[in-house]
């Protein structure tokens, strides 16, 4: 059964960059199925898409997020990375990780527990 | 693009049937029938209920429906159990690649 499971720092200090790591287990990355998806909610709050990478490292990113947003994957690793720089309190959200279909499908069907992120100096 | 509007709450008794309706515009949800529905218990992740407009995944009750029409897709829950409680979450394809999803539902079962 493939899970998915959120790593990295869960304070991080104002103007500094969140990293986070998500680990694929049970399945490859590699897969042409899939994309892989990072999702915040912040707390009390709704979903927010923030982007997405195939094994190929084709990204697309949220519109209103792109200018400090990169994914990457490590496909040897077995993993994908977010990375959003110059945080402020506003980014302080609950992060998952998530599978998503290719193929013009773009649903996600698999979910990681999420990782709670708190930007405070 | 522009959070899709959904509904803060609704609710209803055990038994009864309820809709929640998720709005976007002829950008995303009017142009593909890619919408999907996310069910999320406190504290936990989103889970998976609806994809592509109406269909659902293996194992999800088919007291859970979905449809569209023009700009506005709903999610239907029949004979509603107390296991349902939870937020409700809509998403659509919105071109170039990009998702959007909407600001959530508050379902509560009386």
């Amino acid at each position: 059964q493939l899970q998915l499971q959120e790593s990295g720092p869960g304070l991080v200090k104002p103007s500094e960059t969140l990293s986070l790591t998500c680990t694929v287990s049970g399945g490859s990355i590699s897969s042409s199925d899939y994309f892989w998806g990072w999702i915040r909610q912040p707390p009390g709050k709704g979903l927010e898409w923030i982007g997405s990478i195939y094994f190929s490292g084709t990204t697309f990113y949220n519109p209103s997020l792109k200018s400090r947003v990169t994914i990457s994957v490590d496909t040897s690793k077995n993993q994908f990375s977010l990375k959003l720089t110059s945080v402020t309190a506003a980014d302080t959200a609950v992060y998952y990780c998530a599978r998503q279909l290719s193929g013009f499908r773009w649903y996600f069907d698999l979910w990681g527990r999420g990782t709670l992120v708190t930007v405070s100096s | 693009q522009s959070a899709l509007t959904q509904p803060a709450s609704v609710s209803a008794s055990p038994g009864q049937s309820i809709t929640i309706s998720c709005t976007g515009t002829s950008s995303d949800v009017g142009s593909y029938n890619l919408v999907s529905w996310y069910q999320q218990h406190p504290g936990k992740a989103p889970k998976l209920m609806i994809y592509e407009g109406s269909k659902r995944p293996s194992g999800i009750s088919n007291r859970f429906s979905g449809s569209k029409s023009g700009n506005t897709a709903s999610l239907t829950i029949s004979g509603l159990q107390a296991e349902d409680e939870g937020d409700y979450y809509c998403c659509s394809y919105a071109g170039s690649g990009s998702v959007v999803f909407g600001g959530g539902t508050k379902l509560t079962v009386l």
